[in-house]
Formats: C-alpha cells, sequence, structure tokens
C-alpha cells in the first residue's frame, strides 16, 4: 500500500463549477500538507500549504486537512480553464527530511 | 530572481551514454533533491542532499549518481546502468527555516532525457 493515494482522474468539470480533489494517507505523523499544481512539462508550482488540521483559505482555493480520517482535500471554487493542470498532494512528517507526493490528479476544465 | 534553474531542457542521449543534467538555485536553501516522473505517473526521489558534501540515496538511486560541492549546484549524472531513462526529472530545493518555508519544497522547470 503506497503512503499517499491520490486518483489520477481524468476529471472533466464544466467551467464554473466547484472541484474537489482528495487524497488520503496511512501514515498518522505527517504533519505537513501541500497541493502543488502542475501545467504540462512544467515544474510543480505550490499552491497551498496547510499545517496540521483544519481549513485555509486563498482566493478561489480551500486547503482542507482531517487528521482523524487521515485524508486531504483541495476545493477550487468558480473553476477556469486556466486551472486545467494535474495536482499533486504531498505531505511530510516534522521528523523526517523526506516529503511524500501523491500520483496526481488531472483535471479538465471545459469552457 | 530567486529561483532553480535546470538544463539542458531538452536532451537527447545515445544508449550507453552517460549524462549529466545542471540544477542551480539561488535561494540560499540547504536541501536539494532530484525526481523524476514518467508519463502519467507521481514523483519518484532518486537522491538527496541536505548539506554540501552529504546526500543520501532516495528511492530508485540505482543507475544515478549525483555531487554536491555547493550549496548552490546538485548535479545528476543519469549512467549508462539505468536501464531505462527517458523521463522528466525535477530538481527541487528547501530551506531548513520553521513553518512554511521549511516545510514546502520549489522545483525547477524539469529536464527532459530521451534515449534514443
Amino acid at each position: 500500500q503506497k503512503e499517499v493515494e491520490q486518483d489520477p482522474g481524468p476529471l472533466s468539470v464544466p467551467e464554473g463549477a466547484i472541484v474537489s480533489l482528495n487524497c488520503t494517507y496511512s501514515n498518522s505523523a505527517f504533519q505537513y500538507f501541500m497541493w502543488y499544481r502542475q501545467y504540462s512539462r512544467k515544474g510543480p508550482e505550490l499552491l497551498m500549504y496547510t499545517y496540521s488540521s483544519g481549513n485555509k483559505e486563498d482566493g478561489r482555493f480551500t486547503a482542507q486537512v482531517d487528521k482523524s480520517s487521515k485524508y486531504i482535500s483541495l476545493f477550487i471554487r468558480d473553476s477556469q480553464p486556466s486551472d486545467s493542470a494535474t495536482y499533486l498532494c504531498a505531505m511530510r512528517s516534522s521528523s523526517a527530511s523526506k516529503i511524500i507526493f501523491g500520483s496526481g490528479t488531472r483535471l479538465s476544465i471545459r469552457p | 530572481d530567486g529561483g532553480i534553474t535546470q538544463s539542458p531542457k531538452y536532451l537527447f542521449r545515445k544508449e550507453g551514454q552517460n549524462v549529466t543534467l545542471s540544477c542551480e538555485q539561488n535561494l540560499n536553501h540547504d536541501a536539494m533533491y532530484w525526481y523524476r516522473q514518467d508519463p502519467g505517473q507521481g514523483l519518484r526521489l532518486i537522491y538527496y542532499s541536505q548539506i554540501v558534501n552529504d546526500f543520501q540515496k532516495g528511492d530508485i538511486a540505482e543507475g544515478y549518481s549525483v555531487s554536491r560541492e555547493k550549496k548552490e549546484s546538485f548535479p545528476l549524472t543519469v549512467t549508462s546502468a539505468q536501464k531505462n531513462p527517458t523521463a522528466f526529472y525535477l530538481c527541487a530545493s528547501k530551506s531548513s527555516g520553521t513553518g512554511p518555508s521549511g516545510n514546502t519544497i520549489y522545483f525547477g522547470e524539469g529536464s527532459w532525457l530521451t534515449v534514443v
């Protein structure tokens, strides 16, 4: 079993829809959670960072962490065609130097 | 501007040849990483370095080598021992501070390696 599981998609939604992207994990020691966006043939860029449980909002993006369920989510409101990309979740424990990535979800926003 | 520079962007290699991918960062980050990404797949860690003159193997180090002689530089050599080297290679770095800056890594634009 992988430490981090992420549905690869592809996920296709119409413009303006609310998008929900999710990851589950098995290591209860993870405390730092990130979401990265990767456009085709580009390096991933950091989108959201969350420490421990709770919600964090940044514009149209909301990151949610539920440590009791070992489940993290990224919500995108009012989705735009420019949001079409692969979204990678990532996480790390306080004692480890390695960051563990999900396999990524490919998202397509239809105009 | 601060960032991570990878070169070359595209590289073709003949079977049996070694090739070195360059990674330079001017973010003053202590830790640097090399990942490999295959089409439709996630990131797999090749090597990482937390300090100059020290590095550790990641999950798929076989057929690769690295050096860390300077804080700013972390070149990756793909050797002829790597059986399936065609992939997208990503270099990343991370500071050692606390909070978000010490817990998130930043990526370069990647290098595409094709073995012909």
